[in-house]
């Protein structure tokens, strides 16, 4: 099983600072690595794919990077709608068993 | 607009069986693998089964095989989880979601099983 680790467990950030959250793989993964956002009482939403691909109508200020280990997510311009929950989630495996990390909570400080 | 809407979630006693049925409208259905994701506090958001489009290849949590089983129809835009044998650790939120290369981009609202006694 691949385990996925996230970090920080919780950030805060002000409106209009740039926020990071990082997401190891336990082993590469290439790129094949997706990023969700989760408000309360809501369903996951898929923001990137790909490592690096913005889902349809998802904001330019959110953008991911990496390969292999080691993925970031950035929103370049925080607005107070960003807070929420984010997991990344690998699915490099064949046959699928698709793993998510445990979650950043991102609060608008 | 894009909807998926779970039903068939309550409250059951360990060993019990359960449906869980989701309703598709406004995506395209037929051509995508489906998948049912489910949600704890304490374990997060863990991958459950996935079916791919004509119901043929089927994958599972090991944790669920030979208990749960992923079917769909697609005359009628459904996808179903039978949960046989649920146990107290299988108690969480169950989304179904579209799957997208493997990522998922749709989801539904969530259906709560509880299992206790």
């Amino acid at each position: 099983e691949i385990l996925m680790t996230q970090s920080p467990a919780t950030l805060s950030v002000s409106p209009g600072q740039r926020a990071t959250l990082s997401c190891r793989a336990s082993q590469s993964i290439s790129n094949k690595l997706a990023w969700y956002q989760q408000k309360p009482g809501q369903a996951p939403r898929l923001l990137i794919s790909g490592a690096s691909t913005r889902a349809t109508g998802i904001p330019a200020r959110f953008s991911g990077s990496g390969s292999g280990t080691e993925f970031t997510l950035t929103i370049s311009s925080l607005q107070s709608e960003d807070f929420g929950v984010y997991y990344c989630q690998q699915y490099k495996n064949w046959p699928p068993m698709y793993t998510f990390g445990q979650g950043t909570t991102l609060e608008i400080k | 607009e894009e909807q998926l809407v779970e039903s068939g979630g309550g409250l059951v006693q360990p060993g019990w069986s359960l449906r869980l049925s989701c309703a598709t409208s406004g995506i395209s259905f037929t051509n995508y693998w489906m998948a049912w994701v489910r949600q704890t506090p304490g374990k997060g958001l863990e991958w459950v089964a996935t079916i791919d489009v004509d119901g043929r290849e089927k994958f599972y949590l090991d944790s669920v095989k030979g208990r749960f089983t992923v079917s769909r129809d697609n005359a009628k835009n459904s996808l179903f989880l039978q949960m046989n044998s649920v146990r107290v650790d299988d108690t969480a939120v169950y989304y179904c979601a579209r799957e997208a290369h493997s990522s998922f981009d749709y989801w539904g609202q969530g259906s709560l099983v509880t299992v206790s006694s």
